[in-house]
């Protein structure tokens, strides 16, 4: 049972635009900034965005990220076949002390 | 470019202590956080702990009775030790960076390796 709480699986259409959504807690996401990563099959993840909302060098502005209360959201529009990929988002729990994930969502691009 | 590149046993038996080196190259390991993380096959991603340069560690409460973290910065590694492993363990067991001090948050990771399955099994 992981800490935050993202949907297992979503899809959409190539060109769409799809929202992930990630869901805590006050201790967590209501006072701590927000992280998102990207997963392929046998590939280490790799960051999307940081701070809520601010992208690495070189990930593609088709990538954005928000945060309002306690959830997070990653949004991807211009949906291309190969953003079909694991979805995570990270934070910090003030109150465990301890980096916490979402479970993950499995984006399909069909 | 920062790379990070874990080493060390594939296979464990239960009970017995796995331990993983993680090597940085492209950049020196100190004035950042470097963090072990692990994914059980099918699964998601799990911390276990981070260590700074000078030593300061902080671990996950689900694993900090059983787990050690160090550094050895003349060899810019880093180390895991999980005791008392079960097939619960199995996992990939990533080692990754943690993002700068001077940034908003540091708690994210912005580099990783490429991770090794360990296997625990008698």
């Amino acid at each position: 049972q992981s800490v935050l709480t993202q949907p297992p699986s979503m899809s959409a259409a190539p060109g769409q635009k799809v929202t992930i959504s990630c869901s805590g807690s006050s201790s967590n996401i209501g006072s701590n900034y927000v992280s998102w990563y990207q997963q392929f099959p046998g590939t280490a993840p790799k960051l999307l965005i940081y701070d809520n909302n601010k992208r690495p060098s070189g990930i593609p502005d088709r990538f954005s990220g928000s945060k309002s209360g306690t959830s997070a959201t990653l949004g991807i529009t211009g949906l291309q076949t190969g953003d079909e990929a694991d979805y995570y988002c990270g934070t910090w729990d003030s109150s465990l002390s301890a980096v916490v994930f979402g479970g993950g969502t499995k984006l399909t691009v069909l | 470019q920062v790379q990070l590149q874990e080493s060390g046993p594939g296979l464990g038996k239960p009970s017995e202590t796995l331990s993983l080196t993680c090597t940085v190259s492209g950049g020196s390991i100190s004035s950042y956080y470097w963090s072990w993380i692990r994914q059980p096959p099918g699964k998601g991603l799990e911390w276990i702990g981070y260590i700074y340069y000078t030593g300061n560690t902080n671990y996950n409460p689900s694993l900090k009775s059983r787990v050690t973290i160090s550094v050895d910065t003349s060899k810019n590694q880093f180390s895991l030790k999980l005791s008392s492993v079960t097939a619960a363990d199995t996992a990939v067991y990533y080692c990754a960076r943690m993002g700068p001090l001077y940034s908003s948050s540091w708690y994210y990771f912005d580099y990783w390796g490429q991770g090794t399955l360990v296997t625990v099994s008698s």
